[in-house]
């Protein structure tokens, strides 16, 4: 069953630093997401991109982060000098037809 | 303000007991409800999603509710076994706001032998 992919699992940053988290959506999906959820706390809606640009944004996903579909296959999120706060659960999802979204396993990044 | 709040928090059964697991939102305009089971350290994984006309979907052993007059939904879990135990969260999705979907905080399930 296809799912989506992300890496890496675990990421270990010091504060300042640039990181870039991967996805591979679902191959024949359209529509792409990011989510963070801190620990202990609710899954929170970051962005959503379709069609090579973003559709929605949530105004936790200020000019510190930006996405990127660099080829067909990856979907990325990039966010410039990490904070302590941005220490989280990043998920991505990916859905074809309306509705459903399925969800990757997450990247854990720890800023240090 | 767009809230989904769930109850209780937590819950610990016995297995092979059913369950019941509360959610109300506020979001609007709507466009769908979505129930998700999330074990610890993973991602949501879809149980069910009803839209605006649907008062009841199955899943297997999970059966949700929506009453979209009174913004109420409801997960049932019949005769619990012991993978259940993960967080179960009701999600909402707006309508005009590109699958934009508004958690709710989760209640934390313990199937205990």
């Amino acid at each position: 069953e296809p799912e989506v992919t992300q890496t890496p699992s675990h990421q270990v940053t010091q504060m300042g630093q640039e990181v870039i988290l991967r996805c591979v959506p679902i191959s024949n999906h359209l529509y792409f997401y990011w989510y963070r959820q801190i620990l202990g706390q609710k899954v929170e809606f970051l962005v959503s991109f379709y069609n090579n640009e973003i559709s929605e944004k949530s105004e936790i996903f200020d000019d510190q982060f930006s996405v990127e579909r660099p080829d067909g296959s990856n979907f990325t999120l990039k966010i410039r000098s990490t904070k302590l706060e941005d220490s989280a659960m990043y998920f991505c999802a990916s859905n074809g037809a309306p509705y459903e979204q399925y969800f990757g396993p997450g990247t854990r990044l720890t800023v240090t | 303000k767009n809230q989904v709040e769930q109850s209780p928090q937590s819950l610990i059964i016995l297995e092979g007991k059913n369950c019941t697991l509360q959610c109300n939102y506020t979001v609007s305009p709507f466009s769908n409800l979505r129930w998700y089971k999330q074990d610890t350290g993973r991602g949501p994984v879809s149980l069910t999603i009803m839209t605006f006309s649907e008062n009841t979907k199955s899943n297997g052993r999970y059966t949700a509710t929506l009453d979209a007059d009174t913004k109420q939904s409801s997960l049932h879990i019949t005769a619990s076994q012991l993978s259940d135990s993960a967080s179960y969260i009701c999600v909402v999705s707006r309508n005009n706001a590109g699958n934009m979907l508004t958690f709710g905080g989760g209640t934390r399930l313990m199937v205990k032998p």
